[in-house]
Order: structure tokens, then C-alpha cells, then sequence
């Protein structure tokens, strides 16, 4: 069974900061794995979605890497702004079906 | 984009009543729709997947008669809760997978159960 675990739960930095979120999963045989937004009583947002065969994907500030062997995902974010202050999820497709995801980071990016 | 809908965003309902969620891929096929309950400060969790025209498979722990899942259409599927009691209370949200194997979320909804 998938397990996807994110480090770590919570996080805290000042404005203007790169920071790097990490994924992990125990199954490796994965069909994609996306990165989603979750701001507090709202839905999910979708940032990126790396495909199995893919290493990376971009978008603005926003960088995704895939390292398929290893079982590992991190989201760089990159001069982090207050706007940013969301719980960002790691969720894991495996044969094209139902998501695994991770417990979440909580971040909070102060002005 | 492909966009899926979800109604209502927000529902408040009276210890037990039911209540129906609808969860529409709104330009795109569905042949399969997830269904995802989150509690708070909790991360998402799977509750069952629905195909259309079949029925729908349950996770373990999920009590089908209680969270009826109905997808009798490519565009649509519903979920009800039966008989609501407060601590069905929860953040309830729907995703679809579209033909490319991409993954599209609703918006989800909050339900309150009084």
C-alpha cells in the first residue's frame, strides 16, 4: 500500500526566502505526482503535476522535481511571499486511479 | 481546462437528515470520480471510487449505506450522506479523472451537521 509523508508538517520563514518542501512514497511504481495548494476553507489547486517519466516542472516561482528510484518529490519555492501561506499537498497517482496523499506542510511566510 | 464543479460549496443540515453532494466534470468525460473526506488539520482521505454505471468501491472503514455514491453518468456523480450526524461533519471533495490520466479536483464541500 502507498504511503506519502511529507517533512515538514509545519514551517515558518520571513518574506523573501527560498524554501524546499520534501515528499516521500514507498512505492515507486507511480503514474504521476502532483503538487496541490489548500488554502483554509477552500479547495484544492492544483500547482504542478510531474508525469512518472518526467524529472521537473515549473511554474513561476514554483519548481517540482521527481526522483522516481528514490521515492522522493520536493516543491522549491522560491522568494517566498505572504501570499504563498498555505498547506501544500503531495499526492501520489499510482495506475492512473485514486491519489495517496501526504499528510501536508503548513506554511506561513511572515511579511 | 478541464473543470469539475462541485455543489453545494457549503451546507449546514440537521442531525439526522441527508444530504446529496453533486460533482460534475464540466467539459471533459469522466469514467471515474474519487470521492475525498478531510477532517480538520487532517490531510485528505480516500472514501470510495465510483466508475460510471457500476457501483461504487468503498475504502475500508467507509460505511456504504451511509455515504451513498451514485455516478450514473460520464458528467455526474453524487454523494449522499444519510442520516447525518455531527461528526460526519467535514470537508468533502471530489476529483475526476479525465481521459489524459490527469486528476481534476472540485472546488469541495464544507458540510455542518447540527
Amino acid at each position: 500500500k502507498q504511503e506519502v509523508t511529507q517533512i515538514p508538517a509545519a514551517l515558518s520563514v520571513p518574506e523573501g526566502e527560498n524554501l524546499v518542501l520534501n515528499c516521500s512514497f514507498t512505492d515507486s511504481a507511480i503514474y504521476n505526482l502532483q503538487w496541490f495548494r489548500q488554502d483554509p476553507g477552500k479547495g484544492l489547486t492544483s500547482l504542478l503535476l510531474i508525469q512518472s517519466s518526467q524529472r521537473e516542472q515549473t511554474s513561476g516561482r514554483l519548481n517540482a522535481s521527481l526522483d522516481k528510484s528514490s521515492g522522493r518529490s520536493t516543491l522549491y519555492i522560491a522568494a517566498s511571499q505572504p501570499g504563498d501561506s498555505a498547506t501544500y499537498l503531495c499526492a501520489v497517482n499510482n495506475a492512473g486511479n485514486m491519489l495517496t496523499f501526504g499528510g501536508g506542510t503548513r506554511l506561513m511566510v511572515k511579511p | 481546462g478541464a473543470v469539475v464543479s462541485q455543489h453545494p460549496s457549503r451546507v449546514i443540515c440537521k442531525s439526522g437528515t441527508s444530504v446529496k453532494i453533486e460533482c460534475r466534470s464540466l467539459d471533459f468525460q469522466a469514467t471515474t470520480m474519487f470521492w475525498y473526506r478531510q477532517f480538520p488539520k487532517q490531510s485528505l482521505m480516500l472514501m470510495a471510487t465510483s466508475n460510471e454505471g457500476s457501483k461504487a468501491t468503498y475504502e475500508q472503514g467507509v460505511e456504504k449505506d451511509k455515504f451513498l455514491i451514485n455516478h450514473a453518468s460520464l458528467t455526474l456523480s453524487t454523494l449522499t450522506v444519510t442520516s447525518a450526524h455531527p461528526e460526519d461533519s467535514s470537508f468533502y471533495i471530489c476529483s475526476a479523472r479525465g481521459q489524459s490520466g490527469t486528476i481534476y479536483f472540485g472546488e469541495g464541500s464544507w458540510l455542518t451537521v447540527v
